[in-house]
């Protein structure tokens, strides 16, 4: 099985800060990796697959990098609505899928 | 658009039994794998099971394996989670999915396992 891990835990950022999230892999996952936002009492969002590519209506403050064991979400200026879970996902192996524990940005 | 409306959720005791069933629509059913995910406040979201496109095939995440069974209706565009043997840990809201990545979500429908 796959195990994802990601960096830091939490994440406390200013609205217009830039935020780095990490997402690394126990063994290559090629690029077959996808971020995910979560927000209480929403449903999930698929934000960002195939390690950069971003999902329909995902604005363009919102970018994916990495392959292999190592990847990165950015956002470059965090928005208000932008504070949220982020998963992380992979599907080269499977099953099982296998998500990260999540990275939460919060409200400095 | 692709919709999927998960139903069937509700308090249930340990032990017991429930059936969650999610309808589709907007895509050709038929051709894709479905999936459920569940979620949990303390411990984020995990892949329950899936289901080859023509119902022959299943999977499920080690947790669940031998008390839950996933089954579709290809006839009805509809996926089905049977669900025994419930525990208190598999408490979570349940989503449906379809293919490769997950999207979009539905709402999903909460599982309750208490006495």
């Amino acid at each position: 099985e796959i195990v994802l891990t990601q960096s830091p835990v939490t994440l406390s950022l200013s609205p217009g800060e830039r935020a780095t999230l990490s997402c690394r892999a126990s063994q290559s996952i090629s690029n077959y990796l996808a971020w995910y936002q979560h927000k209480p009492g929403q449903a999930p969002r698929l934000l960002i697959y195939d390690a950069s590519n971003r999902a329909t209506g995902i604005p363009a403050r919102f970018s994916g990098s990495g392959s292999g064991t190592d990847f990165t979400l950015t956002i470059s200026s965090l928005e208000p609505e932008d504070f949220a879970v982020y998963y992380c996902q992979q599907r080269t192996i499977w099953p099982p899928f296998t998500f990260g524990p999540g990275t939460t940005v919060d409200i400095k | 658009q692709v919709q999927l409306v998960e139903s069937g959720g509700g308090v249930v005791q340990p032990g017991k039994s429930l059936r969650l069933s999610c309808a589709a629509s907007g895509f050709t059913f038929n051709r894709y794998v479905m999936h459920w995910v569940r979620h949990t406040p303390g411990k984020g979201l995990e892949w329950v099971a899936a289901v080859s496109s023509d119902g022959s095939t299943q999977y499920y995440a080690d947790s669940v394996k031998g008390r839950f069974t996933i089954s579709r209706d290809n006839s009805k565009n509809t996926q089905y989670l049977q669900m025994n043997r419930l525990t208190a840990e598999d408490t979570a809201v349940y989503y449906c999915l379809n293919g490769g990545w997950f999207d979009p979500w539905g709402q999903g429908t909460l599982v309750t396992v208490s006495s």
